[in-house]
């Protein structure tokens, strides 16, 4: 079955550390994204990426990074750069911008603890 | 740019009652609208949709109408029950992004 990856569910970070997130789709999507939700805010996007070897920022970036080699693949790093990054990372993908009646499908989530 | 609103939550029903979560939204050209479910620690499954405008969509007992002279996409439906317990997001999809609103917790009693 097609579908979205993103392991792990948890994932713990010391203070300082670098850690990164993987997202693997099969759905052929040539479109993927990367949000943050906080208790009470909603989704907010980090990153997206429109085709391989190309990302764009979204609101809040600073502190994160993103590669797309792959089509399949868009994992997220999350650096110490990023002073609260203690939150439930989703990622998402879409066949592409020109299908704009086509909704997003999401993987299950990594909820990332600083300990 | 491109924005959602969502009733604010938590809101509480007893099992049977009508739902309403309102969702209004700004947007330039003709968005897709969604209604997104999350239940406790899992990643966003799709509702229902809509295309265009007067478009209704529905699934598992829930509906919204596309309402380009309100700009509102509210879902409804007419007796919850308590497995509908979750976060909804209503969401568009305009351009590049995926915009959603932040969300409101529907808890259903028995």
């Amino acid at each position: 079955d097609g579908g979205i990856t993103q392991s792990p569910k948890y994932l713990f970070r010391k203070e300082g550390q670098n850690v990164t997130l993987s997202c693997e789709q099969n759905l052929n999507h040539d479109a993927m994204y990367w949000y943050r939700q906080d208790p009470g805010q909603g989704l907010r996007l980090i990153y997206y990426s429109q085709i391989v070897n190309d990302f764009q920022k979204g609101d809040i970036a600073e502190g994160y990074s993103v590669s797309r080699e792959k089509k399949e693949s868009f994992p997220l790093t999350v650096t110490s750069a990023q002073k609260n990054p203690t939150a439930f990372y989703l990622c998402a993908s879409t066949p592409g911008i020109g299908l704009m009646n086509t909704e997003a499908f999401f993987g299950q989530g990594t909820r990332l603890t600083v300990v | 740019g491109d924005s959602v609103t969502q009733m604010e939550g938590p809101v509480t029903l007893s099992e049977e009652a009508f739902l309403t979560i309102n969702c209004t939204y700004t947007a330039t050209g003709y968005p897709s609208l969604f209604w997104y479910v999350q239940y406790p620690g899992e990643g966003l499954q799709l509702l229902l949709k809509a295309t265009k405008a007067d478009d209704k969509g529905s699934n598992k007992g829930f509906e919204a109408t596309y309402r380009k002279e309100t700009t509102s996409f509210h879902l409804e439906k007419g007796s919850v029950q308590v497995s509908d317990s979750a976060v909804y997001f209503c969401a568009l999809r305009g351009g590049n992004k995926l915009v959603f609103g932040a969300g409101t917790i529907l808890r259903v009693k028995s």
